[in-house]
């Protein structure tokens, strides 16, 4: 299995551009967590779906982030318009989505800067 | 009340030393308490991880030590070697019913170990 997939790995952007990163989790997993992750404020989850439904975003900062997961195999978290202070690394993450069996997943990331 | 605090920030040891990272939480629903380790340019992936129903859990070098009435656990690495140089994030979650799990991550500790 190649792991939970994530595009692009870094992408740069301008201000008030749209910005969409990608995801793919890996096959059989049902949840799907996205995480951001920079140096003041660590590990922060954004928004979790369980069989592709979203179950909690409360952690999505403001409306201009929004998140999809259209089928089981992707999922996009989409920043529009983009603003400098959403630079970080956005991390997408699976599990198998039962209480006991609890070890997330994580891909490598895609790093976004905002200029 | 959904925080998890973790301290150092970093920790530099010497090769064979001994590694310690503690945390500590308030929540008393979290039943659930991994340690993730991230390498530059990479996605957290689970080290260890432990219930409350143990007080101690060790996997190689690696143990866990849980405190209940302290809400304290701590990772410690024994014979620490260079290659165990990275972030170590504690973090931890409730179980929720027929849900995976949502982790609540620690700041993260950076650790160096020195050849």
């Amino acid at each position: 299995d190649a792991g939970v997939i994530q595009s692009p790995r870094h992408e740069v952007t301008e201000m008030g551009q749209e910005v969409t990163l990608r995801c793919k989790p890996i096959s059989g997993h049902n949840s799907l967590f996205w995480y951001r992750q920079t140096m003041m404020r660590g590990l922060e989850l954004l928004i979790y779906f369980n069989n592709n439904v979203p179950i909690d975003d409360s952690g999505m900062p403001e409306d201009r982030f929004s998140a999809k997961m259209p089928n089981a195999s992707f999922s996009t978290l989409k920043i529009q318009p983009s603003e400098p202070r959403d630079s970080a690394v956005y991390f997408c993450a699976s599990s198998l989505g039962q209480p006991r069996n609890t070890e997330a997943f994580f891909g490598q990331g895609t790093r976004l800067t905002v200029v | 009340q959904q925080q998890v605090k973790q301290s150092p920030q970093s920790l530099i040891v010497q090769k064979g030393g001994i590694s310690i990272i503690n945390c500590a939480y308030e929540n008393t629903a979290f039943d659930y308490f991994p340690w993730y380790q991230q390498f530059p340019g990479k996605g957290p992936a689970l080290l260890i991880a432990i219930r409350p129903d143990v007080s101690e859990k060790k996997e190689g070098r690696f143990t866990i030590s849980f405190n209940k009435s302290a809400k304290q656990f701590s990772l410690h690495i024994m014979d620490s070697q260079p290659g165990d140089s990275a972030t170590y994030f504690c973090a931890a979650s409730p179980e929720l019913s027929g849900s995976a799990r949502q982790l609540t991550f620690g700041s993260g500790t950076q650790l160096t170990v020195l050849p």
